[in-house]
């Protein structure tokens, strides 16, 4: 157990609906990061928080995606107006310092 | 900018046997190297890293790996292979401050252990 949680853990929405998802990373977390992972492939990054500043957007991530840390703990990771290239696997990773990478359980969405 | 090969998609060994995963890697400075383990529908469980030292690390569950700089590879092996180790094994490589921290992983190679 990583101590990172993500809720829901599987979401199933219509295209064009808004869908939101949580990472809880543990407190010594000051680095957050969100992958996307499709089918056959592995994770790629997407954005990352030092605190609650957001420092790095990837081009995966369009204008219809939108991610926050308020407060330096939680991060929400907002889609609008899904599509359905949207499924994927979405994984929140926190870390302290310089070290690892500590992966949650990860958010199966499916866009139908 | 950096990347991460992983030549086999697929491999399947028998129970009892050794095992070698390849990675070579691309990272324009000295890499934080990672091996992370996947399973059905789970996330990611790390399950060594190397960060600098001594080019040999051991991890988790048996596993090793080796970074040799000269051939830009971080292969991870086990010597004798547990049918629990069936899963989707992903090399990744970071750097070690600020933007650069984060990971670039290869497409994974799915292991297949058989009885």
């Amino acid at each position: 157990d990583t101590g990172v949680s993500q809720d829901p853990r599987h979401k199933i929405t219509k295209r064009g609906q808004n869908v939101t998802f949580r990472c809880d990373p543990i407190s010594e977390h000051n680095r957050l990061y969100w992958y996307r992972q499709t089918l056959g492939q592995g994770p790629e990054f997407l954005t990352y928080f030092q605190n609650e500043a957001q420092l790095e957007k990837s081009r995966l991530l369009s204008d219809r995606f939108s991610a926050e840390r308020p407060k330096g703990s939680f991060s929400t990771l907002e889609i609008q107006r899904t599509e359905q290239g949207d499924s994927a696997m979405y994984l929140c990773a926190g870390q302290g310092g310089k070290e690892t990478q500590y992966f949650g359980p990860g958010t199966r969405l499916l866009v139908l | 900018a950096q990347s991460v090969t992983q030549p086999d998609i697929h491999i399947t060994v028998s129970e009892g046997a050794s095992l070698e995963l390849r990675c070579n890697y691309s990272y324009g400075a000295t890499p934080y190297l990672f091996w992370y383990v996947q399973s059905p529908g789970q996330g990611l469980q790390l399950l060594l890293k190397y960060f600098s030292g001594d080019t040999l690390v051991q991890g988790i569950k048996g596993f090793e790996a080796e970074f040799k700089r000269s051939q830009s590879s971080f292969n991870l092996r086990k010597p004798s292979v547990h049918w629990s180790d069936a899963a989707e094994y992903f090399c990744a490589v970071g750097g070690n401050t600020g933007t650069a921290s984060k990971l670039t992983f290869g497409t994974g190679t799915r292991l297949q252990v058989t009885l």
